[in-house]
Parts: structure tokens; C-alpha cells; sequence
């Protein structure tokens, strides 16, 4: 499982309140990746980091930011949450190989936005 | 803009068939695509990658292919089991670029 772990694992919050989900790794890995998942959409990329406070938008960047002060965690903040960012939050790692690049992914969290 | 479509979006086969799950891209300048198997509620888990130099590459009962030209791979299962049910997940990385994902194809396998 690549030591990847996510907290909390479920979430429940009102619109307008500020969340963080936080992704801690053990394995020193260089690049962390969050992403959402939603029906229909598939995995769509948030923001991700190349190394401790590098960090880079995605895809589907607006309404998040990023913090990654320590190499093992990964911080997701949703400024302002809104019914529209109810989803599940995957955090990933990979690490640069040749081309052997694979990504492993944490168990999720599921966000539900009241 | 890279893109990444699967076809079927669902699909249901007797247990024992031998089946194909497809994925297609729009620029072939990748780097290697991967299938991952997300079980329901669960992360995704790498099966197969592929480097864009390879043709296939094979993982017991699970086979990958790879023909950049057209934009395509397929992923062969073989002798499905019940166990095998679940989403199947294609990612293409591209050179300088994050990884991009396909919506998925949701299998069952029935008893």
C-alpha cells in the first residue's frame, strides 16, 4: 500500500466552513498528488507537489489550496466548502523511474458538503 | 489537451469468459500508460504499466496492450472469476505532464 494513509476517512460539513484533509506517506516519496473523484468524471487532478513547498495546480484547482511543509504530509484545504466540492478525495504518490512511473494511492476520503 | 475515454462505461459476463476492456487517448506522445482495479469504496491499485517502448506486458490472467499509433490499449482478462469484479481504470502519463485518467469500465462477473 505504498504506506499511504488519509485523515479523517469521512467527513461531514456545513457550506461555507474550511476543511483540511491531510495525506501522510512513511516512504519518502517526492511526489504527492491529490485528486477527486466524482460519477461520471473519473479522477480529476487538484493540485500536486514536487517536493516540500513546490507545489502545483491541476485540472480542477479552484477553491483548494495546498501546504506540504514536511516531505511525509500533504495538506488539502478547502477555503470556503462548497455542496459542489462533495466528493472523494484520493491522495497519491509516485516517484520518477525511467518511465516506470506508477502512482499509489490512499484508501480516500469521502467529503459530504451540507 | 490529453483525454482519456473507455469503452464499455459497464459491462457483465458469465463467470469463465475471457473478456476485453478498452482505452483510447488522443495524444500519443505518452510516456506509459497504467491499468489500476478500484474495489467500491477502496483506493485504486496498480495492475499492469506499460512504457511507451512496449508492446504489452502481462500479469497472470491479465494482459495489457499498447499501440500508440491509433491511441489504444486493451486489457485481456482471461478466465474471469467473481473476485475479478470491480472498476478498471486506465491512466496515460504524458512527457512533462500528470498523469490523466479514463472514466473506468465497471465489470461483474457473475457466478
Amino acid at each position: 500500500d505504498a504506506g499511504i494513509t488519509q485523515s479523517p476517512r469521512h467527513k461531514v460539513t456545513e457550506t461555507g466552513t474550511p476543511v483540511t484533509l491531510r495525506c501522510h506517506q512513511t516512504e519518502n516519496h517526492r511526489y504527492m498528488y491529490w485528486y477527486r473523484q466524482d460519477p461520471g468524471h473519473g479522477l480529476r487532478l487538484i493540485h500536486y507537489s514536487y517536493g516540500v513547498k513546490d507545489t502545483d495546480k491541476g485540472e480542477v484547482s479552484d477553491g483548494y489550496s495546498v501546504s506540504r511543509s514536511k516531505t511525509e504530509d500533504f495538506l488539502l484545504t478547502l477555503e470556503s466548502a462548497t455542496s459542489s466540492q462533495t466528493s472523494v478525495y484520493f491522495c497519491a504518490i509516485s516517484e520518477p523511474a525511467g518511465g516506470w512511473e506508477t502512482q499509489y494511492f490512499g484508501p480516500g476520503t469521502r467529503l459530504l458538503v451540507l | 489537451k490529453q483525454e482519456v475515454t473507455q469503452i464499455p462505461a459497464a459491462l457483465s459476463v458469465p463467470e469463465g469468459e475471457n473478456l476485453v476492456l478498452n482505452c483510447s487517448f488522443t495524444d500519443s506522445a505518452i510516456y506509459n500508460l497504467q491499468w489500476f482495479r478500484q474495489d467500491p469504496g477502496k483506493g485504486l491499485t496498480s495492475l499492469l504499466l506499460i512504457q511507451s517502448s512496449q508492446r504489452e506486458q502481462t500479469s497472470g490472467r491479465l494482459n495489457a496492450s499498447l499501440d500508440k499509433s491509433s491511441g489504444r490499449s486493451t486489457l485481456y482478462i482471461a478466465a474471469s472469476q467473481p473476485g475479478d469484479s470491480a472498476t478498471y481504470l486506465c491512466a496515460v502519463l504524458n512527457y512533462g505532464q500528470n498523469f490523466v485518467f479514463g472514466p473506468g469500465t465497471r465489470l461483474s462477473v457473475l457466478p
